[in-house]
């Protein structure tokens, strides 16, 4: 099935562990992002990039690092983890200009860190 | 800074009845306003956007509503039905950068 696909879908981590959160599309989409979901806060961009070796920061990026070294892949980062990062995490996609036609999701990954 | 509101947490509808959700924002360059549809345990799925030049959109039983001079903008849904039972985000689009609000958990009873 076309789509965006994100593994694992649930993780534990403990405080200072470093890990890396996976996106794959697979609908040739230049635009790929990631987002946190926190409650009462909506989500919130971490980084996003427009195609393979273009990358940017969004509104809560720090303690978290991306590449994009081909179009379908986009993996997060976590340094070292705290547990202010505990939280769902989604990645998203789009042809690039045509975001007002809504980005495809991947259905999360559950994070908690300890 | 949140540029995107959602000030109501949730909202009770009766099955065939209309839902209002609402939506504010503060940032007058966003060009682009969208409606995402959750369910638990999955990601978000696109249900309708209107551009910033336009005052209405209309798909279906939902209708967007946008007023630029109150920063403000409404989701109906008419008739409502059990299927429509959802978290409902408002987003804002300008360049790369949508900003999302709160959400609004929508329960339609039957």
């Amino acid at each position: 099935n076309a789509g965006v696909t994100q593994t694992p879908k649930f993780q534990v981590l403990k405080t200072g562990q470093s890990m890396t959160l996976q996106c794959a599309q697979d609908m040739n989409h230049e635009y790929m992002s990631w987002y946190r979901q926190d409650p009462g806060m909506g989500l919130r961009l971490i980084h996003y990039s427009v195609g393979a070796g273009i990358t940017d920061q969004g509104e809560v990026p720090n303690g978290y690092n991306v590449s994009r070294s081909t179009t379908e892949d986009f993996p997060l980062r976590l340094l070292s983890a705290a547990p202010s990062q505990t939280s769902v995490y989604f990645c998203a996609s789009s042809y690039l200009g045509w975001s007002q036609r809504g980005y495809t999701f991947g259905s999360g990954t559950r994070l908690t860190v300890v | 800074d949140q540029q995107v509101k959602q000030n109501s947490p949730s909202l009770s509808v009766q099955e065939g009845r209309i839902s209002i959700l609402n939506c504010d924002y503060t940032n007058s360059m966003f060009d682009y306003f969208l409606w995402y549809k959750k369910y638990p345990a999955e990601g978000p799925t696109f249900l309708i956007s209107i551009s910033s030049i336009k005052d209405k959109n209309e798909d279906g039983r939902f209708t967007v509503f946008l007023n630029k001079s109150a920063k403000h903008l409404s989701l109906h849904i008419v008739p409502s039905q059990p299927g429509d039972s959802a978290v409902y985000f408002c987003a804002a689009l300008n360049n790369n950068d949508m900003r999302f609000g709160a959400g609004t958990r929508l329960t339609v009873k039957p």
